[in-house]
């Protein structure tokens, strides 16, 4: 069964730094990842869809990578932003698309 | 990006009560959704895969009789929490894929219903 990781828990930055979020996930047969945020009590917003076949994929101030063979993705939030705070997930699908999501972070930024 | 709307987003209610919670694709048809639950301070874990005029698939630890669900629509997938618990009181969030587009496309999520039992 496939295990997400995410590193670290929390996270607590000045606003303007750059920073980067680490998820891991034990089985490499994966189809893709997606990168969400959460916010408290809210549900998810979808930031970025990276496929397998992929090594990267950016939106705005925000960038994926993806290293299939080793289990891992980054998401690199450049000059980061107060309105950034929230909870930040990583999940991949199995054969039928029910997500595994890791265990996230929690990112807060410091005005 | 597709829109998947939850209601209601709160809801409070009596223990031994019953709860439904309806997740709809609203633009776009979904033959299959999915809905999670997530405990405070904890991710997001799948609780049963909804399927459009079929019985839903259930995972393991996750009772059936207590969590009924029905897709009986390509744009509506209910959730039945019953004989409601404080212990059910969690976030229930739902899911849908797009039948129009490839298996593994992006994933578009409700947001979210706050359970409380009382």
């Amino acid at each position: 069964k496939q295990e997400v990781t995410q590193i670290p828990a929390a996270l607590s930055v000045p606003e303007g730094e750059n920073l980067v979020l680490n998820c891991s996930f034990t089985d490499s047969a994966i189809y893709n990842l997606q990168w969400f945020r959460q916010d408290p009590g809210k549900g998810l917003t979808s930031l970025l869809l990276i496929q397998s076949s992929q090594r990267e994929q950016t939106s705005g101030r925000l960038n994926a990578s993806l290293d299939k063979s080793s289990g891992r993705s980054t998401l690199y939030i450049a000059a980061s932003q107060p309105g950034d705070s929230a909870t930040y997930l990583c999940a991949v699908p199995n054969t039928g698309n029910q997500f595994y999501f890791g265990t996230g972070t929690s990112l807060t930024v410091i005005p | 990006g597709a829109v998947v709307s939850q209601h209601p987003s709160r809801v409070i209610c009596k223990s031994g009560t019953s709860v439904k919670i309806e997740c709809r694709s609203l633009d776009f048809q979904a033959t299959t959704m999915f809905w999670y639950r997530q405990f405070p301070k904890q991710s997001l874990m799948l609780m049963a895969t909804s399927n459009e005029g079929s019985k839903a698939t259930y995972e393991q630890g996750v009772e059936k009789d207590k969590f009924l669900i029905n897709h009986a629509s390509l744009t509506l997938s209910t959730l039945t929490v019953t004989s409601a618990h404080p212990e059910d009181s969690s976030f229930y969030i739902c899911s849908a894929r797009d039948r129009g587009k490839g298996l593994h496309t992006e994933a578009f999520f409700g947001q979210g219903t706050r359970l409380t039992v009382v």
